[in-house]
């Protein structure tokens, strides 16, 4: 099972949407609606930003906002701040009941 | 609260075995699956394998199989990773996390463990 394609990084500026995508196959991303993505600080444990492609979970900011189309996922920020400088995984489960990451992409508010 | 909390840092010897633990507490143990995951220096996350607390059934990734084993404790609300066989490529922080039952997702992660393997 080989890791979904991310972007390795994105920037924006303050205020500003950015867009990252995840690609995987129909293996995965486009054959199941159960893309999750994940935000995580180095030397923090990830946590969860969005789930099943657009759910928010409860305390999760509504500027953080999922989508998918075919065999690509994407995870937008909207209204960009400093606190969302960090590094974003997505995640799908595969065909097998296996789960595959993204291979992560570092957010640089500029 | 939900929490997960991992057994400390280690260090081992190249092929040597590794065991990480995971102490679920603030839900019922056997009503959530967990998950292993890890991320060596500079690289991503990795997904490593799955059991269910309820009835101790696992699932590992191909890169993995004959070398990992996954077990709980639910009398401790405990679950473990036994990681044989190691390199030091095997040298990473390890994570638990919650999923709720066929959700598909991880909700609540483990502090992670940083292993690392080194003569």
């Amino acid at each position: 099972q080989s890791a979904l394609t991310q972007p390795a990084s994105v920037s924006g500026s303050p205020g500003q949407s950015i867009t990252i995508s995840c690609t995987g196959t129909s293996m995965d991303v486009g054959g199941y609606d159960s893309v999750s993505w994940y935000q995580h600080h180095p030397g923090k444990a990830p946590k969860l930003m969005i789930y099943d492609v657009t759910k928010r979970p409860s305390g999760v900011s509504n500027r953080f906002s999922g989508s998918k189309s075919a065999n690509t996922a994407s995870l937008t920020i909207s209204g960009l701040q400093a606190e969302d400088e960090a590094d974003y995984y997505c995640n799908s489960i595969a065909s097998g009941s296996t789960y595959v990451f993204g291979t992560g992409t570092k957010v640089t508010v500029v | 609260q939900v929490q997960l909390v991992q057994s400390g840092a280690e260090v081992k010897m190249p092929a040597a075995s590794m065991t990480v633990s995971c102490k679920a507490s603030g839900y019922t143990f056997t009503s959530y699956y967990i998950h292993w995951v890890r991320q060596a220096p500079g690289q991503g996350l990795e997904w490593m394998g799955i059991i269910t607390p309820g009835g101790s059934t696992t699932k590992y990734t191909q890169k993995f199989q004959g070398r990992v084993t996954m077990t709980r404790d639910t009398s401790t609300s405990t679950v473990y990773m036994e990681l044989s066989s190691l390199t030091s490529e095997d040298t990473a922080v390890y994570y638990c996390a919650r999923e709720p039952p066929r959700r598909k997702y991880f909700d609540y992660w483990g502090q992670g463990t940083l292993v690392t393997v080194s003569s």
